[in-house]
């Protein structure tokens, strides 16, 4: 079974803190996809970045990277200079491949960045 | 190329009646997922549907819940003689199909928000 685990439930920052949210995941296939997903007070996901398994090469975009660690089987990411837009809730999600590929989703990280 | 789409955005039931949310994939996508997210709470999978075929239906509660991806028309969630438990965001994700060479991604709605009275 797939399992993502997200032990932050709540972070409170001040702008321009930076600020990591921590995803740990548990799988058998030896191949998979990690995703991180934003869900602003509007509602919708946005998506942010999927990471392969065979991929561990971190990846920055702008302010936002990501950690990837097969050993540790954890997939952080991190926002650089943090700033009140990026108040969300933060989910990351594990998918597998063909019949098991459903998205298995963290509980999910209210980050909240206070001007 | 439109994005996935869901309707209604927004939907009022009274218990016991029936809901219907919609679901529209992205043009070239035969694979649809439902996910739910309950007040305060991660977002979980219901079922992986094909065109005219359910792959995976592990994440759909036993009774009152179905779902259909005809071979033509949107995808269809289908909740029956609806509970205030019920109430929920449902969100539809589409993909293309799994010999694709992106068939890890899915794409999602924007989501259908049901409150039971």
């Amino acid at each position: 079974a797939q399992k993502v685990t997200q032990a932050q439930t709540e972070i409170s920052v001040v702008e321009k803190e930076d600020v990591t949210l921590d995803c740990v995941y548990e799988t058998r296939d030896t191949t998979y996809y990690l995703f991180w997903y934003k869900q602003p007070p509007s509602g919708e996901l946005v998506f942010l970045i999927r990471r392969n398994s065979f991929d561990e090469q971190n990846e920055i975009s702008g302010r936002y990277s990501w950690n990837f660690q097969k050993s540790t089987s954890s997939f952080n990411f991190t926002i650089t200079a943090s700033q009140v837009v990026d108040s969300a809730v933060y989910f990351c999600a594990l998918r597998g491949t063909g019949a098991n590929s459903k998205l298995t989703f963290g509980k999910g990280i209210t980050l909240s960045v206070r001007p | 190329n439109a994005g996935v789409m869901q309707n209604p955005r927004h939907l009022v039931r009274r218990r016991g009646q029936e809901a219907r949310l919609r679901c529209s994939p992205m043009k070239g996508h035969s694979h649809v997922y439902w996910y739910r997210q309950l007040p305060e709470e991660g977002l979980k999978f219901m079922v992986y549907l094909q065109k005219e075929n359910i792959i995976d239906e592990s994440g759909m509660p036993k009774e009152r819940f179905s779902a259909e991806f005809p071979k033509e028309g949107p995808s269809i969630l289908r909740i029956q003689q609806v509970v205030r438990g019920d109430s929920a965001a449902y969100f539809c994700a589409s993909s293309p199909a799994p010999d694709s060479s992106l068939s890890y991604e899915q794409y999602f709605g924007p989501g259908t928000r049901l409150t039971v009275t």
